[in-house]
């Protein structure tokens, strides 16, 4: 049973469209995050939920909008894409967001926008 | 705000000897440290963390890290190294909000074990 999966692995894209990453857990966690990893490997918090309820956005481009229909998913929509947003995003989860608790990543999602 | 330094972009070593990758932190109040390990094309894999108590920490894969609060660092280290260790590693601290924990995380070193 994969812990955390996200859909699609890969996603090709023009600039200017519209596209959604989704991700699910199945780990029974409260906390779910979005990360963004850009070409140099560095990696950015950009939004957790808690509970349905978001906790960070972390000055992110109101082209993204998260959405948790329920604590089990956390799917992310992005607007009018730009060359910049090329990058592999990872969705991730944790029991209940606290300081100590560690996070499970997901494998990815490679966005391309050309 | 919290923060982790990795000072070394890559690290080389022959299988079998002992590795360490380095990381230090700056953070206000107690730190909560991590370590993941990427692998090409792969999420991020959960090694280990610090939390309180012992200043050894053991984790997956026989790795462990020592925490050293007067120094403020945080080394991963593994006393025989594996080829199939060689990945991209990262060590991350919690910036914490109630129920809305983040991590930072540092730049990442490439470790290379070469047999």
């Amino acid at each position: 049973d994969t812990a955390v999966s996200q859909t699609p692995k890969y996603l090709v894209t023009q600039m200017g469209n519209d596209k959604s990453i989704k991700c699910e857990q199945n780990l029974g966690h409260d906390t779910m995050y979005w990360y963004k990893q850009d070409s140099k490997k560095f990696l950015k918090i950009m939004f957790s939920y808690n509970n349905k309820e978001l906790i960070i956005n972390e000055t992110v481009p109101n082209r993204f909008s998260p959405k948790s229909p329920d604590k089990a998913h956390l799917n992310l929509h992005i607007n009018s894409l730009e060359l910049g947003d090329s990058a592999v995003y990872f969705c991730a989860s944790s029991p209940l967001g606290l300081a100590g608790d560690e996070q499970y990543f997901g494998p990815g999602t490679r966005l391309t926008v050309t | 705000a919290q923060s982790v330094a990795q000072p070394e972009d890559q690290v080389n070593v022959a299988e079998g000897n002992p590795l360490t990758v380095k990381c230090t932190y700056s953070v206000s109040g107690n730190p909560y440290l991590f370590w993941y390990v990427q692998y090409p094309n792969r999420g991020l894999q959960f090694l280990l963390k610090y939390i309180t108590g012992d200043n050894l920490v053991k984790g997956s894969y026989g790795f462990e890290a020592e925490f050293n609060k007067s120094q403020t660092s945080f080394h991963l280290k593994k006393p025989s190294a594996l080829v199939s260790d060689s990945a991209l590693y990262f060590c991350a601290v919690s910036d914490s909000m109630e129920y809305g924990n983040k991590l930072v995380f540092g730049a990442g070193t490439i470790l290379r074990v070469k047999s």
